[in-house]
């Protein structure tokens, strides 16, 4: 069965620091989510992705924030100058066309 | 605007106890999705069930089974003779329209369900 994968599985980084989280949604899915789960709490939408654009975008996703499809595989997250508050948990998502989205197992950022 | 409760925030019972998680949605749109994952001590979210908002009918996989009641804006998820692999934290969300650009979910809180043996 197809699944969404997520690398790497973790990722420590210093404070100031550029990070980079990659997705490979489904392959014939159309729509392409990231989310956030900070350490026990709930899970936070951040950006959805449709047609090579942003469709919509969160308050949490600001200009450290950015989205891309370089290759019409990968989808990946950027974060520009990661700061202790962005430690989460990143969840990748892609939908097919039935409105059901497919999460993948995460990416643990852990910010120090 | 949308919204997800879960007001049970940690539940506890004994192995073979039912139990029911509840959820209330706030929502002004007429279509919609709603949904319920879980979420093992592993982290990953778990597909549960999907319900849009035109099916009202309650629905039953095995151990679990879901009342959605429109009237109430709930979707209550029961776990009938609970095992130990049932703890986890369960999350309801909720998704606005049909086919648009984006079909974000709005997560609830969250319950914790701790099943002891």
């Amino acid at each position: 069965e197809p699944e969404v994968t997520q690398t790497p599985s973790h990722q420590v980084t210093q404070m100031g620091q550029e990070v980079i989280l990659r997705c490979v949604p489904i392959s014939n899915h159309l729509y392409f989510y990231w989310y956030r789960q900070i350490l026990g709490q709930k899970v936070e939408f951040l950006v959805s992705f449709y047609n090579n654009e942003i469709s919509e975008k969160s308050e949490i996703f600001d200009d450290q924030f950015s989205v891309e499809r370089p290759d019409g595989s990968n989808f990946t997250l950027k974060i520009r100058s990661t700061k202790l508050e962005d430690s989460a948990m990143y969840f990748c998502a892609s939908e097919d066309r039935s409105y059901e989205q497919y999460f993948g197992p995460g990416t643990r950022l852990t910010v120090t | 605007a949308q919204k997800v409760t879960q007001a049970q925030t940690e539940i506890s019972v004994v192995e073979k106890e039912d139990v029911t998680l509840d959820c209330v949605y706030e929502t002004r749109d007429t279509t919609y999705y709603l949904f319920w994952y879980k979420q093992p001590p592993s982290g990953e979210l778990v597909f549960l069930i999907r319900r849009n908002s035109f099916d009202e009918q309650n629905e039953i996989s095995g151990r679990y089974s879901w009342n959605f009641q429109k009237s109430t804006s709930s979707f209550n998820f029961t776990i009938t003779a609970s095992q130990v692999v049932d703890s986890a934290v369960y999350f309801c969300a909720l998704s606005e329209g049909y086919g648009g650009a984006t079909n974000k979910l709005i997560f609830g809180t969250g319950t914790l369900l701790a099943v002891q043996p």
